[in-house]
């Protein structure tokens, strides 16, 4: 089975903070995503990497960055935390079509 | 960019009932996918469609790819408590470099 990993499933920042989400995946998959999920917004595209060291930019960067040293691993950086980031984030990695989902981190920015 | 369309934004049905949900959007898309998310989980993927025409099954769950590769339709029959949750469809089109389409979900309550 395929296993993708967020390493917290609720963080509690404060504003101005610097964040780190961490994602694992250990199905040697090419791609990895980042989204976050707003209730009547559905899944929106941060950014996604095709492989190690690149990285492009979804439908909402701003704010964001990321960072993918290793295949296994892609991290999501807030470098600035700020109140509208309060949200649920999800990643996701997939070799072709079929994208995999950690579970999610839900992060409150205070 | 693309869109999925899926409507209405909440379903209630009482437990036993069948439900049916689609998906459509105004492009082509070459490969269908729905997912479930439960409350407080990422979601799941449930059926994946590759062809035109394709039906598939998985327990309780029918998925259809429709034949003008616009539109999907994913089916729930005998709905039971656990249903309860987000239904996502996604599709992939060709150029999309693995980028998926999602739908803004439909979440689903059963009434015991």
């Amino acid at each position: 089975d395929v296993k993708v990993t967020q390493s917290s499933r609720y963080l509690v920042k404060r504003t101005g903070e610097k964040v780190f989400l961490e994602c694992v995946q250990d199905m040697d998959h090419e791609n990895m995503f980042w989204y976050r999920q707003d209730p009547g917004l559905g899944l929106r595209l941060i950014y996604f990497s095709y492989d190690v060291k690149m990285k492009e930019k979804g439908d909402i960067p701003e704010g964001y960055s990321v960072s993918r040293e290793k295949k296994e691993r892609f991290s999501l950086i807030l470098e600035s935390a700020s109140t509208n980031q309060t949200s649920m984030y999800l990643c996701a990695s997939s070799r072709v079509n079929i994208q995999y989902f950690g579970a999610g981190t839900r992060l409150s920015v205070l | 960019g693309q869109q999925l369309n899926q409507s209405p934004q909440s379903m209630f049905i009482q437990e036993g009932e069948d439900v049916s949900m689609n998906c459509t959007s105004s492009s082509i898309f070459n490969t269908w996918l729905w997912y479930k998310q439960d409350p407080g989980e990422g979601p799941v993927l449930l059926i994946a469609l590759y062809k035109a025409g394709e039906l598939t099954s998985n327990g309780r769950l029918t998925a259809q790819f429709g034949i003008t590769r616009k539109d999907s339709f994913l089916n729930i029959s005998a709905s039971i408590p656990s249903d309860v949750g987000i239904y996502f469809c996604a599709g992939y089109h060709s150029g999309a470099n693995s980028k998926l389409t999602f739908g803004k979900g439909i979440t689903l309550s059963v009434r015991p």
